[in-house]
């Protein structure tokens, strides 16, 4: 069975560009989850998606951040303009539907602002 | 909500030895899961152990153990026979019970740096 696939693995950027992040989820996979990862921090949740719909975006500073699940498959994350502490890794995870228990993470995209 | 603390942001163990992660949690819930997650540089986040709220015994597999006092609100690992690849940071996480909605998002704590020495 494959992972869940992140792209890109290294990001850099300067602050006030733009900067997207894509995550294929394991096949059958409902749920897929972003996390933020600030260096020295545990990871965060950013929004949550079953299926194509949103579940929690609570966490997604709206103003600059925008996610997608377009066909309740792949996912796009995107920061517009970046800040400086928008440094972080960005991890993608996915679950079945109606699971209880673990989560299968992708291995991440690391950005840099400058 | 949920808290996860984890108070040792690093912690060291010689090959062979034993060490214990410590986390504590905060929860008004009854039901819930408690999870180990292992981070090499890699950064993908790897399973290693999960222990169900409402199970008395303390999950195991192979060199890995838990201790899971639910009074206390504490979650420690236990590593036995410590090998170098054990080297990585280490996530204490939370999940509620409830299989809907936000309640299956992670809670993660701020993770412990383990060493393994020769």
């Amino acid at each position: 069975e494959a992972g869940v696939a992140q792209s890109p693995r290294y990001k850099i950027i300067e602050k006030r560009q733009s900067v997207a992040f894509w995550c294929n989820p394991i096949s059958g996979h409902a749920t897929l989850y972003w996390y933020q990862q600030i260096l020295g921090q545990g990871p965060k949740l950013l929004i949550q998606f079953q299926n194509n719909g949103v579940v929690d975006d609570s966490q997604l500073p709206k103003d600059r951040f925008s996610a997608e699940r377009l066909k309740g498959v792949d996912s796009t994350l995107k920061i517009q303009p970046a800040k400086l502490e928008d440094s972080a890794v960005y991890l993608c995870a996915s679950s079945p539907a109606g699971t209880l228990g673990g989560y299968t993470f992708g291995s991440g995209t690391r950005l840099t602002v400058v | 909500a949920q808290t996860v603390t984890q108070s040792q942001p690093e912690m060291s163990v010689q090959e062979a030895e034993t060490v214990t992660l410590s986390c504590t949690y905060d929860t008004s819930e009854s039901d819930y899961y408690l999870f180990w997650y292992k981070q090499p540089p890699s950064r993908q986040m790897i399973l290693v152990i999960r222990q169900e709220a409402y199970k008395q015994q303390n999950a195991t597999e192979n060199r890995f153990s838990v201790n899971f006092q639910k009074a206390a609100k504490s979650f420690s690992l236990k590593i036995s026979d410590s090998q170098l690849g054990d080297a990585a940071m280490y996530f204490c996480a939370y999940r509620s019970l409830i299989n809907t909605g936000t309640a299956s998002k992670l809670t993660f704590g701020t993770g412990t740096r383990l060493q393994v020495t020769l």
